[in-house]
């Protein structure tokens, strides 16, 4: 079946940087968009930006420019999500999730989700 | 962008209707019918329920039903269980390849 799974939990002290991998298993990577979402907790669900495994481009909202990249290998089918600069209020369950449908806008399925502990 | 509005929570009896809704503006909701729901339970990732305002993925309950007018989208639940307790987020296409999440409803079943 259609599956994402991500890395373990990390934590990072301020101004570090986190990588967080995301696996797709059970259709081809290259086929659509993953986009990443974050959840601080008790709190909604942010959009952060999208990638295409197939070329390679991808978008960030803006409140990230400048400190989010994303990066894939398709010998493994797997996207990276990297977040830079790290400060306390990144702390927060990291989600990958496929993009199917019009414009890739639907979400599905998702990950289990990474938590990222940013702490001195 | 601003985060689409939710009502922060919502209740109902067993065998109830409910309806959450989802505000936008004319840059999101109200000009794409790129609308999706996702429930989530506690501990648990999203799972999608509702997608382009009003379709139903296969295996999602037909009790769950979606709408959209002008820049508010409506997510309706019906024949309320108690497994229906759970968070749900709107989220719409906003041009440009981006897109905003509503701040999430939670819902209580009496």
């Amino acid at each position: 079946q259609v599956q994402l799974v991500q890395s373990g939990a990390e934590v990072k002290k301020p101004g570090a940087s986190v990588r967080v991998s995301c696996k797709a298993s059970g259709y081809s990577v290259t086929t659509y968009d993953i986009h990443w979402v974050r959840q601080a907790a008790g709190q909604g669900l942010e959009w952060m930006g999208w990638m295409n495994p197939d070329g390679g481009d991808s978008g960030y909202a803006q409140k990230f420019q400048g400190r989010l990249i994303m990066t894939r290998d398709i010998s493994t089918s797997t996207v990276y999500m990297e977040l830079s600069s790290l400060r306390s209020e990144d702390t927060a369950v990291y989600y990958c999730a496929r993009g199917i449908g019009v414009y890739n806008s639907d979400f599905d399925p998702w990950g289990q989700g990474t938590l990222v502990t940013v702490s001195s | 962008q601003s985060a689409l509005t939710q009502p922060a929570s919502v209740s109902g009896s067993p065998g109830q209707s409910i309806t959450i809704s989802c505000t936008g503006t004319t840059s999101d909701v109200g000009t794409y019918n790129l609308v999706s729901w996702y429930q989530q339970h506690p501990g648990r990732a999203p799972k999608l329920i509702i997608y382009e305002a009003s379709k139903r993925p296969s295996g999602v309950s037909y009790r769950f039903s979606g709408s959209k007018s002008a820049n508010t989208a409506s997510l309706t639940i019906s024949g309320l269980q108690a497994d229906d307790e759970a968070d749900y987020f709107c989220c719409s296409f906003a041009g440009s390849r981006t897109w905003v999440f509503g701040g999430g409803t939670k819902l209580t079943v009496l």
